[in-house]
């Protein structure tokens, strides 16, 4: 079945440092977005991605689409303390957001 | 508060009872969508609603769960028969059609 699958499961970095999570899906995705969800708290929405290649920036964070629509990444630059949660990609495969696949996340700390 | 809105918190139940949990949607958002997330994984699908319409369910989902949205506004999950297994946190979400997911906090149901 449709699955995404993210890597690593966990990172620790040292604050200032960067940090990289990768998403991969055996098929083309229609879209996909991307959550972050505190420690004891619900995942809160970060960004969408639609078309192939796309590039977004969200001040320290930045996240890629691939070319061929089935692999995405999220890259933070100089770690904060605040960054700490765990990152989620969701892929929606074919037009309908109705069945949004979430990955298991990257689940980051942060050593100040 | 105007956000997504889940009742009970928490819920502790003996195996084989019966238990139903609601969500109250964003007002303005016509999609609904039931996601169960164990701890260590990514939020998984269990079935979502555009207006009352349930247009999705997960295949993977057992008959004792039962969800509805019968005026298109607030919705519930019933599990019947709990087992052990279907402990979990139940994350509700709503959404404008095809935009991002907005989440309650949850409701965390302990299966004894």
């Amino acid at each position: 079945g449709q699955q995404v699958m993210q890597i690593p499961q966990y990172q620790h970095v040292q604050e200032g440092e960067d940090f990289t999570t990768y998403c991969n899906s055996s098929t083309t995705l229609s879209n996909i977005q991307w959550y972050k969800q505190r420690p004891g708290g619900h995942p809160v929405f970060l960004i969408q991605l639609v078309k192939s290649g796309e590039v977004k920036k969200q001040k320290r964070l930045t996240f890629q689409f691939g070319e061929a629509k089935k692999n995405s990444s999220l890259h933070i630059t100089a770690t904060q303390t605040t960054d700490v949660g765990t990152y989620f990609c969701a892929g929606v495969y074919g037009g309908s957001q109705g069945n949004l696949i979430f990955g298991k996340g990257t689940k980051l700390s942060v050593k100040p | 508060d105007t956000g997504v809105s889940q009742d009970p918190r928490h819920k502790i139940t003996k195996r084989g009872q019966n238990v139903t949990f609601r969500c109250d949607p964003i007002s303005e958002h016509n999609r609904l969508y039931w996601y169960r997330q164990t701890l260590g994984q990514g939020p998984e699908f269990l079935t979502y609603f555009q207006n009352e319409a349930q247009l999705e369910k997960s295949r993977l989902l057992s008959d004792r769960f039962s969800a509805e949205r019968p005026k298109g506004s607030f919705s519930t999950l019933e599990i019947q028969r709990t087992e052990q297994g279907d402990s979990a946190m139940y994350l509700c979400a709503s959404s404008l059609k095809n935009e991002k997911l907005f989440f309650g906090s949850g409701t965390q149901l302990s299966v004894l």
